[in-house]
């Protein structure tokens, strides 16, 4: 069985500092996406990384996918309010039928 | 753009009672996907279809069955519902590209919230 384990589960921090979630895993995912969810909504696609090393900046989020594609994170430098939501990563499930394995999500608020 | 569209955002049933929840992929996208959120948790795979047959099937219980039509629209249908299925579900549509299958990235509507007393 696939799992992504993501850390941490909760973060509190103030504007203006950075952070780092981690999701990580046993198992070879062909990809990973991110995603950031407000409470009652769909999850929104950040971003996917494909390929082993690869780095995607977004703004100030920047998404990295481990060389051995067991792993990611995703890094905000210089976090705002605006930052605050829940933050999932999901790997594609083994069946290659495109299914996702999601993370337990990280829960981040950005206080002023 | 347009997104994926889901009706109803929201919906209250009684135990054992019925309920049928629609999903309206992106337009030219083929594949749809269920998902279930309890609360505090991540959204959990139910069932996919790719060009209107069930391509995978997660932790769907027996009680809810769902299907793909014509025009790629999707509707999950629950029946003697229980107070454990009460939660977010989402769809999720996305596109596969080539002969390999290569499926594309994955996008979510809004979800309907089932709350069932």
């Amino acid at each position: 069985t696939q799992l992504l384990e993501q850390s941490p589960q909760f973060l509190s921090i103030q504007e203006g500092e950075n952070l780092t979630v981690y999701c990580n895993s046993s198992s070879v995912f062909s990809s990973l996406q991110w995603y950031r969810q407000e409470p009652g909504e769909g999850p929104v696609l950040l971003v996917t990384v494909v390929t082993g090393g690869e780095v995607k900046k977004l703004k100030r989020l920047t998404f990295q996918f481990g060389d051995a594609r067991k792993d990611s994170s995703l890094h905000i430098t210089a976090a705002q309010p605006g930052d605050t939501g829940l933050y999932l990563c999901a790997g594609d499930g083994s069946s290659n039928t495109g299914k996702l394995i999601f993370g337990q999500g990280t829960t981040l608020q950005v206080k002023p | 753009a347009a997104g994926v569209i889901q009706s109803p955002r929201h919906l209250i049933k009684e135990k054992r009672e019925t309920a049928t929840l629609k999903c309206y992929p992106i337009p030219r996208h083929d594949t749809v996907y269920w998902y279930q959120q309890g609360p505090g948790q991540d959204p959990q795979f139910l069932i996919s279809f790719y060009e209107k047959m069930q391509s995978d099937k997660g932790s769907i219980p027996d009680r809810f069955s769902a299907q793909q039509f014509s025009d790629y629209h999707s509707e999950l249908n629950m029946s003697s519902l229980e107070l454990g299925d009460s939660a977010l579900y989402f769809c999720a549509s996305s596109l596969r590209r080539g002969v390999d299958f290569v499926v594309e990235t994955q996008y979510f509507g809004p979800g309907t919230r089932l709350l069932v007393l």
